[in-house]
């Protein structure tokens, strides 16, 4: 079964600092990974995805995901962060077509950015 | 914006209550999934629609329902309401070509 975990509840970062957002998987087959943030009473804003090729990948307001087939990771980072990166973000796996291609996410994860 | 819209954004409602949740999707994409998130069981898929055919289903109460009509966008109905159900329901779009969800603001349901 595909499942992702994101082991830290609240991450607390210094504006400025380097922020990294935690996400393991365990997936059968390739896996397809996304990460999506939500901003209070707003819908998940959709972040970056890894479907194949490089281990980093790149996505929007500056975050930046690794790859790590060994380690089965997918951390969510950003080099600097912003007081309105302050949000609940969201790992998840994508399952096979014959699933539906349905997500399942991780817990979610705070992260408060502190001036 | 995401493109995928959703409404009502709030409803409140009281226990065996019957509610109506609707969906619209991106423009060009077919699929439409429908999430619930709530503070114990996190967030949850219920159900797909592809094209109007429901093509997966997840943890979806029996006392849910949904139908995907031919212009495609897609209604969730939920009845004999508990307090339980009071949750965030997420719609969410699938662009075929990029292989990404796309989700709706959400509608927020409260069972008094």
């Amino acid at each position: 079964a595909q499942s992702v975990a994101q082991p830290e509840d609240q991450v607390n970062v210094a504006e400025g600092n380097p922020l990294t957002v935690k996400c393991t998987y365990s997936v059968s087959g390739n896996p397809y990974l996304f990460w999506y943030v939500q901003y209070p009473n707003r819908g998940l804003q959709f972040l970056l995805k890894y479907i194949t090729g490089d281990n980093l990948v790149k996505g929007s307001y500056g975050f930046e995901a690794e790859f790590n087939k060994s380690q089965t990771s997918f951390h969510l980072k950003k080099p600097s962060a912003l007081v309105s990166d302050s949000a609940l973000y969201f790992c998840a796996v994508r399952h096979s077509k014959a699933a539906g291609n349905k997500l399942t996410f991780g817990g979610g994860t705070r992260v408060l950015v502190k001036p | 914006d995401s493109g995928v819209t959703q409404t009502p954004k709030h409803l409140i409602t009281a226990t065996g209550q019957r509610v109506t949740l609707r969906c619209s999707p991106r423009s060009g994409d077919l699929s439409v999934y429908w999430y619930q998130q709530s503070l114990d069981q996190g967030l949850q898929f219920l159900i797909q629609y592809y094209n109007g055919e429901e093509r997966a289903k997840g943890n979806i109460l029996e006392r849910f329902s949904a139908q995907q009509f031919p212009d495609l966008h897609s209604e969730l109905n939920l009845s004999s309401l508990e307090l339980g159900d009071s949750a965030l329901y997420f719609c969410a779009s699938r662009d075929l070509y990029t292989d990404t969800q796309y989700f709706g603001p959400g509608t927020r349901l409260t069972v008094l």
